[in-house]
């Protein structure tokens, strides 16, 4: 079975600081896809960064970036910069071949002033 | 309108009531799901379409009964519903085959109170 877990249900973080939200799961397929998604206080679901497991390098979307580590099956999110507006919940998602998510508890991040 | 569209937005229902949630997408994505999003739970997926053809139906009880006409457009038909059905109703749609569209899309949810 597919499984995503999160292991921190909360954390907080100063704005402008860097936070790392973790992510692991498993899976017994070869090729699958890694995503995290967040979900502001308005409720939509939004893409924040995908990694595909073939591609060792590391996925970057501006401020947000990944560490993929294939063999220990960890797939962290580290936030740089962190903005008022980063606050929401944050879910780590498994794709499979199958084309469908397992998704993570999430993770409620809160950026102070 | 642009993305995934989802109607209403917020909806309250007595147990008896029948009432139907609609899901819209304009991304020509081939692909449509409905997830069920409960406090303190991860999302749990429901129902899954491609091409219009239900492909997954993820031990939903029957009081739930999904409906997609055609690649746009997919609706959920909610009847006898219980209080703890009470939740986040997420559309999504993802694209045909490809490393480039194998991102599910949200829309921003009805969020459902029974009764």
């Amino acid at each position: 079975a597919q499984t995503v877990t999160q292991s921190q249900p909360e954390m907080s973080v100063q704005e402008a600081e860097t936070v790392t939200l973790s992510c692991t799961y498993d899976t017994s397929e070869s090729n699958y896809y890694l995503f995290w998604y967040k979900q502001p206080p308005s409720r939509q679901m939004i893409l924040v960064i995908r990694q595909e497991a073939y591609k060792q390098q590391n996925a970057t979307e501006n401020r947000f970036s990944v560490n993929f580590q294939k063999a220990a099956k960890s797939f962290s999110l580290k936030i740089s910069d962190s903005q008022l507006g980063d606050t929401a919940m944050y879910f780590c998602a498994l794709g499979g071949s199958q084309g469908n998510l397992i998704f993570g508890k999430g993770t409620k991040l809160s950026v102070k002033p | 309108e642009t993305g995934v569209t989802q109607t209403p937005r917020h909806l309250v229902m007595g147990m008896t009531n029948k009432k139907s949630l609609k899901c819209e997408q304009h991304l020509g994505h081939n692909a449509m799901y409905w997830y069920k999003q409960s406090a303190k739970k991860p999302l749990e997926l429901m129902f899954v379409y491609n091409f219009k053809e239900q492909t997954e139906n993820n031990s939903v009880p029957s009081r739930f009964s999904p409906e997609c006409p055609n690649s746009s457009h997919l609706f959920l038909h909610l009847h006898t519903l219980q209080p703890e059905d009470s939740a986040l109703y997420l559309c999504a749609s993802k694209g045909r085959g490809g490393l480039g569209t194998d991102t599910q899309y949200f829309g921003p949810g009805t969020r459902l109170t029974v009764l």
